[in-house]
């Protein structure tokens, strides 16, 4: 019954590296998302996914990539890392449906340090 | 989507029931109303959503004023684990490219021994 599982749990980074977040859910979700909460702040859309091979920016995508090559899979990379994305990662999956009332089921998300 | 007020904090002592107020008087016809709840430094948990009927899971009751202007979140009996950030968000079903889910202050609870 693992939901929504989100690799690493915690990671630290120098500025200019790069590394890629795994997001994979069991749920057979046809959407997935990846948003970062930073501290007093609600959560702010990355970029997000409707299926297989597609995806789409949200509110704050630059500075991000992310692929979905396999349904169960969302990956966000960063290319070159910066200190401004020092955050909580979040990925979340919903079921099908374009106008669908589904909720968004979320991981315990990746904490991200950029010194 | 429509905005919503919740209490900034309440406590409930341990063992009873705790009811979670919210309310959305400009909700629209085809809103429905979830509630979420984030527990310190974990991903945020989804709880229930209802339309107009008053819904029930394992988890919680969402209860609905008739005119659903206004709604209830029932946790029958609190235990110190259900001490979180609770979400009331009001939102229609959504079409590609705006899929965005927005939380906004909700309401502290404090499970008290």
């Amino acid at each position: 019954n693992a939901g929504v599982t989100q690799t690493p749990k915690f990671r630290v980074l120098k500025t200019g590296q790069s590394m890629t977040l795994l997001c994979a859910q069991d749920m057979n979700h046809e959407y997935m998302y990846w948003y970062r909460q930073d501290p007093g702040m609600g959560l702010r859309l990355i970029h997000y996914s409707v299926g297989e091979g597609t995806t789409a920016k949200g509110e704050v995508p630059d500075g991000y990539n992310v692929s979905r090559l396999k349904k169960q899979n969302f990956l966000l990379g960063l290319e070159s890392a910066a200190p401004s994305q020092t955050s909580v990662y979040f990925c979340a999956s919903r079921g099908k449906g374009e106008y669908s009332n589904q909720p968004q089921h979320f991981g315990d998300g990746t904490r991200l340090s950029i010194l | 989507d429509a905005k919503t007020t919740q209490p900034p904090s309440m406590d409930c002592a341990e063992g009873r029931a705790a009811n979670l107020p919210c309310n959305h008087s400009t909700i629209s016809g085809n809103e429905y109303v979830y509630w979420y709840r984030q527990i310190h430094s974990q991903g945020p948990q989804y709880i229930i959503h209802g339309l107009k009927n008053n819904e029930t899971n394992e988890m919680a009751s969402l209860i609905i004023t008739e005119d659903r202007k206004s709604s209830t979140l029932i946790l029958p009996h609190a235990t110190l684990r259900d001490t979180a950030v609770y979400y009331c968000i009001v939102r229609a079903p959504r079409g590609f490219g705006n899929e965005k889910l927005t939380f906004g202050t909700g309401t502290r609870l404090t499970i008290i021994p």
